[in-house]
């Protein structure tokens, strides 16, 4: 079974500049999540998505993050335009549901770094 | 927000020993995850235990949950160089929302 696919695996902007991170979830997965992780910290929820459906965007920072689910499968977190504080590693996650025996199956992560 | 707070921060042992790390959480919870992630990797899923659970094992892995206390702890016996990692727990709260909170982690060496 393939895993949580997340591109790219690395990401060097300058702030200002705008940033893409695609992600593509285990096959059937119906929940996806979004987590940012500051380096040295636990990850953190940005987004959650039920199908395609927003179940949970509360830390999203709307004025320069944005992040869709178009049919459900994919999804893209968008990032413009980038603070130097947005340097971190933004993990995607599906499960099958989010249900109470929700496991969470990672992707390894985008890192970016704003300079 | 971080639900849970890991402790130690970092914990250094020898191969062969037992590392215990533990989470404590503030609100009342459905579920308690673990969560293993390996420098510049993913996390992954080590164990689950529900909040009418109080112990579980799998292989060298016992968790523990007090939910009186808000605290859980993590075990992993005859502890392996390939045991380095950083752990993290994960709550569930116990009611409305299904988002998974995510602690703030213990980072474990264990040297060979």
């Amino acid at each position: 079974e393939a895993g949580v696919a997340q591109s790219p695996r690395y990401k060097i902007i300058e702030k200002r500049q705008s940033v893409a991170f695609w992600c593509n979830p285990i096959s059937g997965h119906a929940t996806l999540y979004w987590y940012q992780q500051i380096l040295g910290q636990g990850p953190k929820l940005l987004i959650q998505f039920q199908n395609n459906g927003v179940v949970d965007d509360s830390q999203l920072p709307k004025d320069r993050f944005s992040a869709e689910r178009l049919k459900g499968v994919d999804s893209t977190l968008k990032i413009q335009p980038a603070k130097l504080e947005d340097s971190a590693v933004y993990l995607c996650a599906s499960s099958y549901t989010a249900t109470n025996t929700g496991e969470l199956f990672f992707g390894e992560g985008s890192r970016l770094t704003v300079l | 927000s971080q639900q849970g707070e890991e402790d130690p921060q970092a914990l250094s042992i020898q191969e062969g020993e037992n590392a215990t790390m533990n989470c404590s959480y503030k609100t009342s919870i459905n579920n308690l995850q673990w969560y293993r992630q390996n420098s510049g990797r993913g996390l992954v899923h080590l164990i689950l235990i529900r909040s009418n659970e109080r112990e579980k094992h799998s292989g060298r892995l016992r968790v523990t949950l007090d939910t009186s206390k808000k605290s859980s702890s993590l075990l992993i016996t005859a502890s392996r160089a390939a045991d380095t990692a950083s752990y993290f727990c994960a709550t569930r709260r116990g009611s409305g929302t299904y988002k998974y909170i995510f602690g703030t982690g213990t980072r474990l060496k264990v040297l060979a």
